[in-house]
């Protein structure tokens, strides 16, 4: 059963625009929540995280907004650019170190 | 600060043979894990370690052993190789306690069982 779910394995946007993936978790005890992104031949590198008791985490381009009572969350990048396309992990913690990572978006950003 | 290093980055084996796959890392984190990445399947946890001499298993670790016998070390053992096993493998750590810190990758080693 799949705790953390990422239902679009792909995505394409115009450069310039916003890119919104998105993520939706099933466990409650997950209480913090990550972003990696990954590009071909090269391990995933940490984007931005966000802790249960925040609703929105920003750090430039980069938003992750939390909806804890739908078990959702979204990554938004504004403005989207050719070299952010890449593979998008969303993964969860609760209780342990340990990672449950989605299955990954991969994002294309056309110029 | 070479981060996490994996060695190799590409081993092809043949059924039963077994192998170790290095990880290291120079940033004294004591937290330590093994990943696979499947097509189709994200990230799956094999094995970690909370510090020097301590291992658990993760999502999944049938055919896979560790130890932990350094703080910087932390090698995956493919006991008897078989196709499933087939998969890019990530090393990752992070500092005092791998909850609610980001954990640091390594660059993988792509691994194809014959």
């Amino acid at each position: 059963d799949q705790q953390v779910k990422q239902n679009s394995p792909s995505l394409s946007v115009q450069e310039g625009r916003i890119s919104i993936l998105n993520c939706d978790y099933t466990n409650s005890m997950f209480d913090y929540f990550l972003w990696y992104k990954k590009y071909p031949a090269e391990g995933p590198t940490f984007l931005i995280s966000i802790s249960s008791i925040k609703d929105k985490n920003e750090d430039g381009r980069f938003t992750v907004f939390l909806n804890k009572s739908a078990k959702h969350l979204s990554l938004h990048i504004v403005p989207s650019q050719p070299g952010d396309s890449a593979v998008y992990f969303c993964a969860a913690q609760g209780g342990s170190e340990k990672l449950v990572f989605g299955k990954g978006t991969k994002l294309t950003v056309n110029p | 600060n070479a981060g996490v290093t994996q060695t190799p980055k590409f081993q092809v084996l043949k059924t039963g043979q077994s192998m170790t796959l290095q990880c290291a890392q120079d940033m004294n984190h004591e937290y330590m894990s093994w990943y696979r990445q499947d097509p189709g399947m994200g990230l799956r946890l094999i094995h970690y370690s909370v510090g020097a001499g301590i291992t658990d298993q993760g999502e999944v670790p049938n055919g896979y052993n560790v130890s932990r016998s350094t703080t910087e070390d932390f090698p995956l053992r493919l006991l008897s190789a078989a196709p499933s096993q087939t998969s890019v493998y990530f090393c990752a750590s992070s500092t005092t306690s791998g909850y609610y810190n980001e954990q640091f990758f390594g660059p993988g080693t792509r691994l194809t069982v014959l």
